[in-house]
């Protein structure tokens, strides 16, 4: 079992929609979770983070996990066709600061 | 806004070859970091360094990679003797007090031949 999965997508919406970007992990250790968004050969911008269990909200975004079920999920509200990118999870344990990436999820919005 | 730089862009070297990939992190950013993403393929970590060494390598990380951190601002990642797969992208990291807020830079694609 792969430690981070992350559907690659591609997911395409229209204008205007909400988004639900997931990923699932293995290890019960991880404690630190990232959104990262990735344009084209262009490099990760981080854009939400949350310690542990809970929802965190910014702007259109909010970030939520699920450590009961190893379960963390970016929802994008009111997308526009700038949020088309690649969206990657990551996360990391208390001990270290490695990141453990997930695929990315390709995401487009269509005017 | 202050942000991770990366010199250069993009580099081709024969494989073999000697190369330094550069970066610039953020001013007040105590922890520094290399990954690389290989074209298609997740981005992977590679190694960590604070306070002047190594704190975490993955096993990628081998003989043939090393970090300095040669003065106050400049944070390089040299392979000694290229392979072709050492060619993707390698992005640098910085994160100030706590290392889980990691900041990118825009990356150095390396095209080994």
């Amino acid at each position: 079992q792969k430690e981070v999965e992350q559907d690659p997508g591609p997911l395409s919406v229209p204008e205007g929609a909400i988004v639900s970007l997931n990923c699932t992990y293995s290890n019960s250790a991880f404690q630190y979770f990232m959104w990262y968004r990735q344009y084209s050969r262009k490099g990760p911008e981080l854009l939400m983070y949350t310690y542990s269990s809970g929802n965190k909200e910014d702007g259109r975004f909010t970030a939520q996990v699920d450590k009961s079920s190893k379960y963390i999920s970016l929802f994008i509200r009111d997308s526009q066709p700038s949020d088309s990118a690649t969206y990657l999870c990551a996360m990391s344990k208390d001990s270290s600061y490695k990141l453990i990436f997930g695929s990315g999820t390709r995401l487009l919005v269509r005017p | 806004e202050p942000e991770v730089t990366q010199t250069p862009s993009h580099q081709v070297t024969q494989m073999g070859q000697e190369v330094i990939l550069r970066c610039v992190p953020i001013s007040n950013h105590l922890y520094f970091y290399w990954y690389r993403q290989i074209l298609g393929q997740k981005v992977e970590f590679l190694v960590s360094f604070y306070n002047n060494e190594i704190s975490e390598k993955s096993e990628i990380f081998d003989d043939q990679f090393s970090v300095e951190r040669p003065d106050g601002s400049n944070f390089t990642l040299k392979i000694r003797s290229t392979k072709l797969e050492d060619s993707a992208m390698y992005f640098c990291a910085s994160s100030g007090g706590g290392g889980e807020t990691q900041y990118f830079g825009p990356g150095t694609r390396l095209l080994v031949l």
